[in-house]
């Protein structure tokens, strides 16, 4: 159980283009979802912080216009990139919780690499 | 401003020996500790959790956590080659995880 995916786990785009990356919870529902970056060889760093149905909370630094985030369903949050450029180009990991089974742990998808040309 | 610090590294051992990775948090409040295992390209694996004070085993694995140093710890016993990765700490405090850098785990044959 507590299985999260992510699509596509790789993409490649032309410098000015958006992206969208889906995360999905497959056997659980999840009020919350959370969004990292990571770059090579640096740790996780946390986006936001995605509820349903609700605004998404961005930590501080994060371009809320550039990095739309939506959590319409309590199985899906999209992240899109808009107007992506090289400096964008990183791993992007969601991870979910599931409050009703177990309070305490995330679940992550397995990332998404973007590459901006 | 909640903090988790771990020593980046690299640590180094040898097969068959125990690595030890330490974790300080800066937050009393926290509540639940996490260890996750991250390779090369991949999304961080959940390795052990740890919610009470003292020792959680799990298999060759082995959590340490004393709330009053605001501390934690894991221990690997019998590395494997396979054991090599960054290993992250995590912390959370109601809705939110804090991770810590990461230590980079070789394990040498």
């Amino acid at each position: 159980g507590a299985v999260v995916s992510q699509h596509p786990s790789r993409v490649i785009c032309k410098s000015g283009t958006s992206v969208k990356i889906e995360c999905r919870s497959l056997d659980f529902q999840a009020t919350t979802m959370f969004w990292y970056r990571q770059f090579p060889k640096k740790s996780l760093m946390l986006m936001a912080t995605s509820n349903e149905g609700s605004k998404a909370t961005y930590e501080q630094g994060v371009e809320k216009d550039k990095f739309l985030i939506n959590h319409a369903s309590l199985t899906l949050s999209t992240l899109t990139v808009t107007s992506a450029h090289p400096e964008d180009s990183s791993f992007y990991i969601c991870s979910a919780r599931d409050l009703e089974h177990n309070y305490n742990e995330q679940f992550f998808g397995p990332g998404t690499r973007l590459t901006v040309l | 401003q909640k903090e988790v610090e771990q020593n980046s590294g690299p640590l180094s051992v040898p097969e068959g020996a125990i690595a030890s990775l330490n974790c300080t948090y800066s937050d009393r409040v926290s509540q639940s500790f996490f260890w996750y295992r991250q390779y090369s390209g991949k999304s961080p694996e959940l390795i052990m959790s740890i919610y009470s004070n003292g020792d959680k085993e799990d298999g060759r694995f082995t959590a340490q956590l004393n709330k009053a140093s605001q501390y934690v710890s894991l221990l690997i016993r019998d590395s494997q080659p396979s054991d090599s990765a960054t290993y992250l700490c995590a912390v959370r405090a109601g809705n939110q995880f804090y991770f810590g850098t990461g230590t980079s785990l070789t394990v040498i044959p």
